[in-house]
């Protein structure tokens, strides 16, 4: 069992640069989400989906687009690279039932020199 | 609004001693309550959650939570920590069907041999 699958695992980019964060879920689940963990702050949601065709924002999305033109499928962009946004990076989905937990990628870890 | 408050970012208990984890939080509404554990270089995963009308939630891994209303506290124990319980554990609240769920800040678990 796949899971969800983020790819790729790390990542060092230069100021300014873009990159696009894939995010695979192979649960059928409806919502998908983006996270990122910085230390002392736990985990901020950037956007999430709730459907195929559909992206919200979330907590902080600034600096951020996103993507879920099928449903396993929820990409994270970043089309000018800030230092602020060195971060790992969590891809998470879920069903749309109330309680249904959370189900975690193993992150991305993106430096931005 | 909903937040999450995690007492303590380090907690270090001896192997055998009993493992205790603080979390409040603060809803309008009837909150949705969970749990998670993150250990080294991976994702989140559930360790409980909290569903209405059973005020004590048994997770996995010996791992339970007391729901406490009057409180506002969720917080996670565990009677003897083992050496592998050591990791980041994460409380999380939620109080929309689509699972938007405001994390803690995390409290990172040492175990001492």
């Amino acid at each position: 069992n796949a899971g969800v699958t983020q790819t790729p695992k790390f990542r060092v980019l230069k100021t300014g640069q873009s990159m696009t964060l894939l995010c695979a879920q192979d649960m059928n689940h409806e919502y998908m989400y983006w996270y990122r963990q910085d230390p002392g702050m736990g985990l901020r949601l950037i956007h999430y989906s709730v459907g195929e065709g559909t992206t919200a924002k979330g907590e902080v999305p600034d600096g951020y687009n996103v993507s879920r033109l099928k449903k396993q499928n929820f990409l994270l962009g970043l089309e000018s690279a800030a230092p602020s946004q060195t971060s790992v990076y969590f891809c998470a989905s879920s069903y749309p039932i109330r309680n249904s937990p959370l189900h975690f990628g193993n992150g991305t870890r993106l430096t931005v020199t | 609004a909903q937040s999450v408050t995690q007492l303590g970012s380090h907690v270090s208990v001896s192997e055998g001693a009993l493992v205790l984890l603080r979390c409040n939080y603060s809803s309008s509404v009837p909150p949705y309550l969970f749990w998670y554990v993150q250990y080294p270089n991976q994702g989140l995963q559930l360790l409980l959650k909290y569903t209405t009308g059973a005020t004590l939630v048994k997770g996995i891994n010996g791992f339970e939570a007391e729901f406490k209303k009057s409180e506002t506290s969720f917080h996670l124990t565990k009677p003897s920590a083992h050496m592998s319980d050591a990791a980041e554990y994460f409380c999380a609240v939620s109080v929309s069907r689509n699972e938007k769920l405001t994390f803690g800040t995390g409290t990172r678990l040492t175990i001492i041999p």
